[in-house]
């Protein structure tokens, strides 16, 4: 079936970098944009950027710029995700999702857990 | 920017009851490309609207959405216990991709 599946649960020193993973099965892989989405506690979802498996092209949120990098490995059909220069206030629940065409985004991994604490 | 408001906060309401949910864009939504998730406690949000009124596969039809330009509804005509849930509308039509703060519905 299609499914995203993430890596798990991270946590990081203040200034250290996290990578997550987004592997994802059950579909063409460079068909669908993949975008990653984050939720900090008690928060609600916030855009963090796209990429397009097909051609690696990304764009990311403006508040973001510098310390993403999304990336993808089409031989594992997985996407990644790193942010750099990590800050209490970059805890949260990352999630990487699949817009579905026309479609918002129609399939979502499970999510990871990144806690950024001394 | 498009910044997306939701109304009201919280919505307490009983099973069985109709529950509904709006979201209004500061600018027009172009090709109505607004989405409707369900969100629970450690789990991944759920897709339930595209386009503003096509409901995703598997969707009960107790689900529907309405509006165009800058007004959106979300209505569950009735509530099941599974419902209870924060509740966020998405517009996909402009980068950056923005998201409502949510609505609480809880149970009353």
């Amino acid at each position: 079936q299609v499914q995203l599946v993430q890596s798990g649960a991270e946590v990081k020193k203040p200034g250290a970098s996290v990578r997550v993973s987004c592997k994802a099965s059950g579909y063409s892989f460079t068909t669908y944009y993949m975008h990653w989405v984050r939720q900090a506690p008690g928060q609600g979802l916030e855009w963090m950027g796209i990429i397009n498996p097909s051609g690696g092209s990304t764009t990311y949120a403006q508040k973001l710029q510098g310390r993403v990098t999304m990336t993808r490995d089409t031989s594992t059909s997985t996407v990644n995700m790193e942010l750099s220069s990590l800050r209490s206030e970059d805890t949260a629940v990352y999630y990487c999702a699949r817009r579905g065409g026309v479609q918002g985004f129609d399939i979502w991994g499970q999510g990871t857990m990144v806690t950024v604490s001394s | 920017e498009i910044v997306l408001t939701q109304s009201p906060g919280t919505l307490s309401l009983s099973p069985g009851e109709r529950a509904t949910l709006s979201c209004t864009a500061s600018h027009i939504v172009s090709s109505n490309y607004l989405a409707w998730y369900q969100h629970k406690p450690g789990q991944a949000p759920r897709l339930l609207i595209s386009g503003a009124s096509s409901r995703a596969t598997g969707i009960p039809d107790r689900f529907s959405g309405s509006g165009s330009g800058t007004d959106f509804t979300l209505t569950i005509s009735r509530l099941e216990p599974g419902d209870f849930a924060v509740y966020y509308c998405q517009q996909y039509t402009d980068s950056p991709i923005t998201f409502g703060q949510g609505t609480r519905l809880e149970i009353k």
